[in-house]
Protein backbone atom coordinates (compact mmCIF):
# COMPACT_ATOMS: atom_id res chain seq x y z
CA UNK A 1 0.00 0.00 0.00
CA UNK A 2 0.48 3.50 -0.04
CA UNK A 3 1.50 3.78 3.44
CA UNK A 4 1.27 2.01 6.70
CA UNK A 5 -2.21 1.00 7.29
CA UNK A 6 -3.05 0.31 11.07
CA UNK A 7 -7.16 -1.10 12.39
CA UNK A 8 -8.72 -0.36 13.69
CA UNK A 9 -8.57 3.50 14.02
CA UNK A 10 -9.70 3.34 17.56
CA UNK A 11 -10.83 0.34 20.20
CA UNK A 12 -12.98 0.57 22.91
CA UNK A 13 -12.99 -2.22 24.98
CA UNK A 14 -13.73 -4.12 28.48
CA UNK A 15 -10.98 -4.77 31.52
CA UNK A 16 -10.06 -8.51 31.15
CA UNK A 17 -10.76 -8.83 27.03
CA UNK A 18 -8.85 -9.63 24.63
CA UNK A 19 -7.89 -7.10 22.06
CA UNK A 20 -5.84 -7.31 18.14
CA UNK A 21 -4.23 -4.28 16.56
CA UNK A 22 -3.47 -4.88 12.91
CA UNK A 23 -0.53 -3.49 11.05
CA UNK A 24 -0.38 -3.26 6.86
CA UNK A 25 3.20 -2.35 6.43
CA UNK A 26 3.97 -0.20 3.29
CA UNK A 27 4.65 -3.48 0.39
CA UNK A 28 7.66 -4.47 0.22
CA UNK A 29 9.22 -3.33 3.34
CA UNK A 30 11.11 -5.90 4.92
CA UNK A 31 11.25 -4.51 8.65
CA UNK A 32 8.14 -3.74 11.31
CA UNK A 33 7.75 -1.81 14.61
CA UNK A 34 5.59 -1.60 17.01
CA UNK A 35 5.69 1.64 19.82
CA UNK A 36 3.47 2.23 22.25
CA UNK A 37 2.49 6.18 23.26
CA UNK A 38 1.12 6.40 26.40
CA UNK A 39 0.49 9.18 28.89
CA UNK A 40 2.69 8.68 31.76
CA UNK A 41 5.65 6.84 29.83
CA UNK A 42 6.00 8.82 26.00
CA UNK A 43 6.63 6.42 23.40
CA UNK A 44 7.98 3.10 24.04
CA UNK A 45 9.14 0.23 21.46
CA UNK A 46 7.88 -3.26 22.08
CA UNK A 47 9.20 -5.21 19.49
CA UNK A 48 10.70 -5.19 16.16
CA UNK A 49 10.29 -7.96 13.08
CA UNK A 50 12.77 -8.57 10.75
CA UNK A 51 10.67 -10.57 8.00
CA UNK A 52 8.72 -13.03 10.22
CA UNK A 53 10.96 -12.90 12.94
CA UNK A 54 11.04 -11.19 16.05
CA UNK A 55 15.13 -10.30 16.88
CA UNK A 56 13.91 -7.65 19.46
CA UNK A 57 10.81 -8.46 21.31
CA UNK A 58 13.07 -6.84 24.45
CA UNK A 59 9.77 -4.27 24.94
CA UNK A 60 6.95 -6.21 25.95
CA UNK A 61 5.70 -5.20 29.12
CA UNK A 62 4.09 -8.52 29.70
CA UNK A 63 3.23 -11.81 28.92
CA UNK A 64 -0.19 -10.41 28.29
CA UNK A 65 1.55 -9.02 25.12
CA UNK A 66 2.29 -11.11 22.17
CA UNK A 67 2.82 -10.47 18.00
CA UNK A 68 3.41 -12.12 15.50
CA UNK A 69 3.72 -11.55 11.42
CA UNK A 70 2.86 -13.45 8.85
CA UNK A 71 4.35 -13.74 4.99
CA UNK A 72 6.77 -10.81 5.89
CA UNK A 73 3.97 -8.32 5.42
CA UNK A 74 0.40 -8.03 7.78
CA UNK A 75 1.19 -8.13 11.61
CA UNK A 76 -0.87 -8.76 14.83
CA UNK A 77 -0.21 -7.16 17.82
CA UNK A 78 -2.57 -9.17 20.69
CA UNK A 79 -3.27 -8.13 24.62
CA UNK A 80 -4.67 -10.68 26.53
CA UNK A 81 -6.83 -9.98 29.22
CA UNK A 82 -6.12 -5.82 28.92
CA UNK A 83 -6.01 -3.79 31.80
CA UNK A 84 -6.75 -0.32 32.22
CA UNK A 85 -2.92 0.82 32.38
CA UNK A 86 -3.11 -0.77 28.59
CA UNK A 87 -4.87 2.14 27.36
CA UNK A 88 -2.45 4.23 24.96
CA UNK A 89 -1.95 4.68 21.38
CA UNK A 90 -0.07 1.78 19.58
CA UNK A 91 1.64 2.86 16.60
CA UNK A 92 3.04 0.56 13.51
CA UNK A 93 5.97 1.73 11.28
CA UNK A 94 7.64 -0.21 8.87
CA UNK A 95 11.24 0.25 6.99
CA UNK A 96 12.91 -1.10 3.54
CA UNK A 97 16.48 0.16 4.19
CA UNK A 98 18.29 -0.06 7.24
CA UNK A 99 16.37 1.21 11.08
CA UNK A 100 18.89 4.13 10.65
CA UNK A 101 17.65 5.79 7.72
CA UNK A 102 14.07 6.28 9.49
CA UNK A 103 10.80 4.58 9.71
CA UNK A 104 7.39 5.44 8.56
CA UNK A 105 4.57 5.39 10.58
CA UNK A 106 1.09 4.74 10.41
CA UNK A 107 -1.71 6.69 12.72
CA UNK A 108 -1.67 3.98 15.14
CA UNK A 109 -4.41 2.61 16.88
CA UNK A 110 -5.98 4.62 20.29
CA UNK A 111 -7.03 1.73 22.64
CA UNK A 112 -9.08 2.33 25.53
CA UNK A 113 -9.26 -0.12 28.46
CA UNK A 114 -12.53 0.52 30.28
CA UNK B 1 21.10 2.93 28.37
CA UNK B 2 20.69 6.37 26.17
CA UNK B 3 17.98 8.96 27.31
CA UNK B 4 16.53 11.63 25.62
CA UNK B 5 14.97 15.26 27.09
CA UNK B 6 13.15 18.12 25.80
CA UNK B 7 13.37 20.47 28.35
CA UNK B 8 10.84 22.59 26.67
CA UNK B 9 7.10 20.65 27.29
CA UNK B 10 4.85 23.34 25.39
CA UNK B 11 5.81 26.60 22.68
CA UNK B 12 3.98 28.85 20.52
CA UNK B 13 5.45 31.10 18.09
CA UNK B 14 3.67 33.23 15.42
CA UNK B 15 3.34 32.87 12.05
CA UNK B 16 6.57 33.22 9.98
CA UNK B 17 9.15 33.41 12.67
CA UNK B 18 11.60 30.94 13.19
CA UNK B 19 11.44 28.61 16.23
CA UNK B 20 13.98 26.66 18.05
CA UNK B 21 13.14 22.99 19.79
CA UNK B 22 15.78 22.18 22.37
CA UNK B 23 16.91 18.20 22.79
CA UNK B 24 19.74 16.85 24.73
CA UNK B 25 20.85 13.16 24.81
CA UNK B 26 22.74 11.00 27.05
CA UNK B 27 25.12 8.18 25.36
CA UNK B 28 28.18 6.53 25.63
CA UNK B 29 28.40 5.49 22.06
CA UNK B 30 30.17 7.57 19.85
CA UNK B 31 28.54 6.96 16.44
CA UNK B 32 24.32 7.04 17.03
CA UNK B 33 21.43 8.85 14.57
CA UNK B 34 19.50 11.25 15.58
CA UNK B 35 15.90 12.36 14.28
CA UNK B 36 13.17 14.73 14.55
CA UNK B 37 9.75 13.54 14.16
CA UNK B 38 6.36 15.74 13.72
CA UNK B 39 2.96 14.25 15.45
CA UNK B 40 -0.15 16.38 14.29
CA UNK B 41 -3.48 15.49 15.39
CA UNK B 42 -3.80 12.97 12.59
CA UNK B 43 -1.04 10.99 14.92
CA UNK B 44 0.70 10.09 12.31
CA UNK B 45 4.59 10.36 13.15
CA UNK B 46 6.47 11.96 9.87
CA UNK B 47 10.29 11.99 9.98
CA UNK B 48 11.23 15.85 9.22
CA UNK B 49 14.94 15.43 9.62
CA UNK B 50 17.72 13.39 10.39
CA UNK B 51 21.61 13.28 11.37
CA UNK B 52 24.43 11.10 11.58
CA UNK B 53 26.68 11.38 15.08
CA UNK B 54 29.95 11.27 12.45
CA UNK B 55 28.84 13.55 10.43
CA UNK B 56 29.83 17.27 11.30
CA UNK B 57 27.76 19.20 8.82
CA UNK B 58 24.46 20.22 9.69
CA UNK B 59 20.84 18.75 8.30
CA UNK B 60 18.79 20.47 6.24
CA UNK B 61 15.53 19.95 4.84
CA UNK B 62 13.86 23.12 3.29
CA UNK B 63 12.73 25.18 6.39
CA UNK B 64 14.11 22.80 8.68
CA UNK B 65 17.17 22.69 10.18
CA UNK B 66 19.54 21.46 13.07
CA UNK B 67 22.29 22.49 15.72
CA UNK B 68 23.90 19.32 16.30
CA UNK B 69 26.56 19.63 18.82
CA UNK B 70 27.80 16.53 19.58
CA UNK B 71 30.01 16.99 22.59
CA UNK B 72 27.24 19.34 24.44
CA UNK B 73 24.96 16.26 23.65
CA UNK B 74 22.41 18.65 21.90
CA UNK B 75 20.50 18.42 19.18
CA UNK B 76 18.08 21.16 18.46
CA UNK B 77 15.57 22.00 15.32
CA UNK B 78 15.21 24.99 13.99
CA UNK B 79 12.27 26.02 11.92
CA UNK B 80 12.38 29.09 9.75
CA UNK B 81 9.72 30.92 8.38
CA UNK B 82 7.14 28.76 10.52
CA UNK B 83 3.33 27.90 8.84
CA UNK B 84 -0.18 27.05 10.55
CA UNK B 85 0.92 23.39 9.12
CA UNK B 86 4.00 22.88 11.67
CA UNK B 87 1.20 23.08 14.71
CA UNK B 88 2.21 19.42 16.19
CA UNK B 89 4.31 17.75 18.82
CA UNK B 90 7.61 17.26 17.68
CA UNK B 91 9.85 14.41 18.96
CA UNK B 92 13.75 14.08 19.30
CA UNK B 93 14.92 10.33 18.65
CA UNK B 94 18.22 8.87 19.25
CA UNK B 95 19.21 5.38 17.48
CA UNK B 96 22.60 4.30 18.42
CA UNK B 97 24.68 2.38 15.78
CA UNK B 98 23.56 -1.07 14.62
CA UNK B 99 20.33 -0.71 16.52
CA UNK B 100 17.06 -1.05 15.43
CA UNK B 101 14.96 0.54 18.29
CA UNK B 102 14.28 4.80 18.42
CA UNK B 103 14.36 6.24 21.92
CA UNK B 104 12.31 8.93 22.00
CA UNK B 105 11.88 12.19 24.40
CA UNK B 106 8.82 13.07 26.14
CA UNK B 107 8.06 15.61 22.82
CA UNK B 108 7.41 19.83 22.68
CA UNK B 109 3.98 21.04 21.79
CA UNK B 110 4.43 23.32 18.85
CA UNK B 111 1.57 25.84 18.42
CA UNK B 112 2.07 28.44 15.33
CA UNK B 113 -0.35 31.12 15.80
CA UNK B 114 -2.04 33.29 12.24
Amino acid sequence: GAGVSQSPSNKVTEKGKDVELRCDPISGHTALYWYRQSLGQGLEFLIYFQGNSAPDKSGLPSDRFSAERTGGSVSTLTIQRTQQEDSAVYLCASSLKLAKYGYTFGSGTRLTVV
Amino acid sequence: AQTVTQSQPEMSVQEAETVTLSCTYDTSESNYYLFWYKQPPSRQMILVIRQEAYKQQNATENRFSVNFQKAAKSFSLKISDSQLGDTAMYFCAFMREGAQKLVFGQGTRLTINP
